[in-house]
C-alpha cells in the first residue's frame, strides 16, 4: 500500500509565526486531503489538493504530484491553530468507495 | 459542523457488554466509513460501505459488527471487546460513483466516539 510520511512530528510556535508542514507519499495518487484534528478529536477538512496550489485565508497548500509531496503553509499562526494536522492520500479504485491512507500527523502547539 | 453526527460522544463499557455506535450523515453521500484512532497511531480504516453494501473489511475482528441500513446511517455494534479496543472511533462519508467531481471524493468526518473498555 501507499506509505505516507509527515514532518515534523511535533512543532511548537509562538503566536504570529509562520510554519510549513510536509507530506511525502510513496506512489502516485488521485486524492490528497489535509485535515486538522482539534483537541476534542474532530477532523476538519482543510484542503482537497491532489495537485496544484490552493489558499484559504491564512492557510495554503501546494501538492507537487510528480515529486510526490505536499506542503501545508500556516501564516500568522493563532492559538486556535493548535492540534494535529493529517495528510491523507489514496489511489482511487473502480470497485468501491474512497480509501484514505493517513500519515501519522504533525502535532502543532501555538503558544500565546 | 461537518454534516456528519455520531452518538454517543463518550462510552465506557465492560468487556462483557454489548453496545452500538451510531453515525448519521446529512450530506446526501452514498459511501460511509468507520475508522479507528488509537493513541499515538494514525487513523486506521475499518469498514467501507458503498450504496449500503459493505465493500471492505480491513481485517477487523468479529467483535466489531457494522450495519448500514441505508445510505444515511451507519452503526458499529460492539460485543466482548478488549481493553486494547479503547480508542476514538470516527465515522466519515463521501460521494462515490459517476464522473469524478471537482473536489474528488472528499471524506467528511463526524466528531467521533471516545470508547473506553474496562
Amino acid at each position: 500500500g501507499i506509505q505516507v510520511e509527515q514532518s515534523p512530528p511535533d512543532l511548537i510556535l509562538q503566536e504570529g509565526a509562520n510554519s510549513t508542514l510536509r507530506c511525502n507519499f510513496s506512489d502516485s495518487v488521485n486524492n490528497l486531503q489535509w485535515f486538522h484534528q482539534n483537541p476534542w478529536g474532530q477532523l476538519i477538512n482543510l484542503f482537497y489538493i491532489p495537485s496544484g496550489t490552493k489558499q484559504n485565508g491564512r492557510l495554503s497548500a501546494t501538492t507537487v504530484a510528480t515529486e510526490r509531496y505536499s506542503l501545508l503553509y500556516i501564516s500568522s499562526s493563532q492559538t486556535t491553530d493548535s492540534g494535529v494536522y493529517f495528510c491523507a492520500v489514496e489511489r482511487l479504485r473502480e470497485t468501491s468507495g474512497s480509501r484514505l491512507t493517513f500519515g501519522e500527523g504533525t502535532q502543532l502547539t501555538v503558544n500565546p | 459542523e461537518t454534516g456528519v453526527t455520531q452518538t454517543p460522544r463518550h462510552l465506557v463499557m465492560g468487556m462483557t457488554n454489548k453496545k452500538s455506535l451510531k453515525c448519521e450523515q446529512h450530506l446526501g453521500h452514498n459511501a460511509m466509513y468507520w475508522y479507528k484512532q488509537s493513541a499515538k497511531k494514525p487513523l486506521e480504516l475499518m469498514f467501507v460501505y458503498n450504496f449500503k453494501e459493505q465493500t471492505e473489511n480491513n481485517s477487523v475482528p468479529s467483535r466489531f459488527s457494522p450495519e448500514c441500513p441505508n445510505s444515511s446511517h451507519l452503526f458499529l455494534h460492539l460485543h466482548t471487546l478488549q481493553p486494547e479496543d479503547s480508542a476514538l472511533y470516527l465515522c466519515a462519508s463521501s460521494r462515490w460513483g459517476g464522473a469524478l467531481p471537482g473536489d474528488g471524493y472528499t471524506q467528511y468526518f463526524g466528531p467521533g466516539t471516545r470508547l473506553t473498555v474496562l
